[in-house]
């Protein structure tokens, strides 16, 4: 079975500075991985995914992760935070192998500091 | 906005009642899936549909069913529902391979409040 550890419930950064939210994965079969976003109120936005084309990932909002087999991880990183990246972020996997749904991560918390 | 619909976006009932939750896929889409957001569970798969089928299950309670129909809208029907059934509940679809690594596109929710 699938499982996704994100290391920190919440994170606090200053506008400007980098964002690293880091993730460790357990998968039976060569994973997909996935980062979702949540702002206040809304629904879940797909930052990024990886499938297995190349292990450097870039998303949208100049959010990228990079998934290291050897370290079982996949963490997402942002050169410099903005004020609107303040939201849920929640890193997802599902095994390509199987016929199953994707199992959530149980989000970090990402504050942003003027 | 995903492209998926949901409805109502607010549900507020009362103990031992039962709802039934909506939502409309991205067209083209035949893929749908049903999770829970809780503040104790945090976001759980329910149940997958594809085409009509159910596919997948997750920890789906025995007092709440789903179905796909023909035209691919989905619902999820709620029932005997106790207070800690209060939640965000979110749909989302995917393309038509219906593989679990294809993107899965979220609708906006909706928020049941059972007192």
């Amino acid at each position: 079975a699938q499982s996704v550890t994100q290391l920190d419930s919440h994170v606090s950064v200053s506008e400007g500075t980098p964002v690293l939210l880091r993730c460790n994965y357990s998968s039976s079969y060569s994973p997909s991985l996935f980062w979702y976003v949540q702002h206040p109120n809304k629904g879940l936005q797909l930052l990024l995914k990886y499938t297995s084309a190349a292990t450097l990932v870039k998303g949208i909002n100049g959010f990228e992760a990079e998934f290291k087999k050897s370290e079982t991880s996949f963490h997402l990183t942002k050169p410099s935070a903005h004020m609107s990246d303040a939201a849920e972020y929640f890193c997802v996997v599902s095994d390509r192998a199987g016929n199953t749904p994707l199992v959530f991560g149980k989000g970090t918390r990402l504050s942003v500091i003027a | 906005d995903s492209g998926v619909t949901q409805t109502p976006k607010h549900l507020i009932t009362a103990t031992g009642q039962r709802v039934t939750l909506r939502c409309s896929p991205r067209s083209g889409d035949l893929s749908v899936y049903w999770y829970q957001q809780s503040l104790d569970q945090g976001l759980q798969f329910l149940i997958q549909y594809y085409n009509g089928e159910e596919r997948a299950k997750g920890n789906i309670l025995e007092r709440f069913s789903a179905q796909q129909f023909p035209d691919l809208h989905s619902e999820l029907n709620l029932s005997s529902l106790e207070l800690g059934d209060s939640a965000l509940y979110f749909c989302a679809s995917s393309a038509p391979s219906g593989l679990p690594e294809e993107t899965q596109y979220f609708g906006p929710g909706t928020r049941l409040l059972v007192l």
